[in-house]
């Protein structure tokens, strides 16, 4: 079976300081890779999605990069995180439209 | 483009009633609809999906969905909830753009109350 894995679970960072989230797939290859941010009561914003290695489409002009070293790695990168970075951002990989979520990283920038 | 709009940001209701969660859509052509499920402090889990066929699509935790076309809707519906329903859901909308990218409504989120 499939499973996703998103570290750390939790993080809190001062402004300023540099970022990275790692996601990982297990038991699938070649898959469709998002990363999401949900801000304290809102809904999910795409922030960057990948179809392949290397290949990296961005949604929202912001001081975040993601990149896609490998098949099932997808990191999210930060060099100066910014107050407005906080919030939780979630993985997900894609199967026929359907996706599936990380347990997500909760993000405190202070 | 795709926009979903979910019409309640909350919704209060005692165990065991039925409820409706709303959700609306727009899009120039064809897509596939999904409601997602969020527990704090949690990532999403699909509930069900409308790709075609039947309007009536069932999904986990007994929860079902009507797809209207004409009213572009695909409202969420159980029939009786209980406690452990309380959570965010979210409606999205996805159609084939070489990256298959999904569009989530706002979320409503579902409280239970005993």
């Amino acid at each position: 079976s499939q499973t996703i894995h998103q570290w750390p679970a939790t993080l809190v960072q001062p402004v300023g300081s540099p970022l990275s989230l790692e996601c990982t797939v297990e038991g699938t290859s070649n898959p469709n890779l998002y990363w999401y941010r949900q801000a304290a009561g809102r809904g999910l914003q795409l922030l960057f999605y990948s179809v392949g290695i290397g290949q990296i489409s961005s949604e929202v002009p912001q001081n975040l990069s993601a990149s896609r070293p490998q098949d099932r790695q997808f990191i999210l990168s930060s060099k100066k995180l910014l107050l407005s970075d906080s919030g939780f951002y979630l993985c997900a990989w894609e199967r026929a439209y359907e996706q599936y979520f990380g347990p997500g990283t909760r993000l405190t920038v202070t | 483009a795709q926009s979903v709009t979910q019409l309640d940001s909350q919704v209060p209701v005692f165990e065991e009633a039925p409820v409706e969660l709303r959700c609306n859509y727009s899009s120039s052509v064809s897509v596939y609809l999904f409601w997602y499920v969020q527990y704090p402090n949690q990532g999403l889990q699909l509930l069900l999906k409308y790709l075609s066929g039947s309007t009536l699509v069932k999904g986990i935790n007994g929860f079902e969905a009507e797809f209207n076309k004409s009213q572009t809707s695909l409202h969420l519906r159980k029939p009786s909830v209980h406690i452990s329903d309380t959570a965010e859901y979210f409606c999205a909308v996805s159609k084939n753009t070489g990256g298959f990218k999904t569009i989530f409504g706002a979320g409503t989120r579902l409280f239970v109350k005993a």
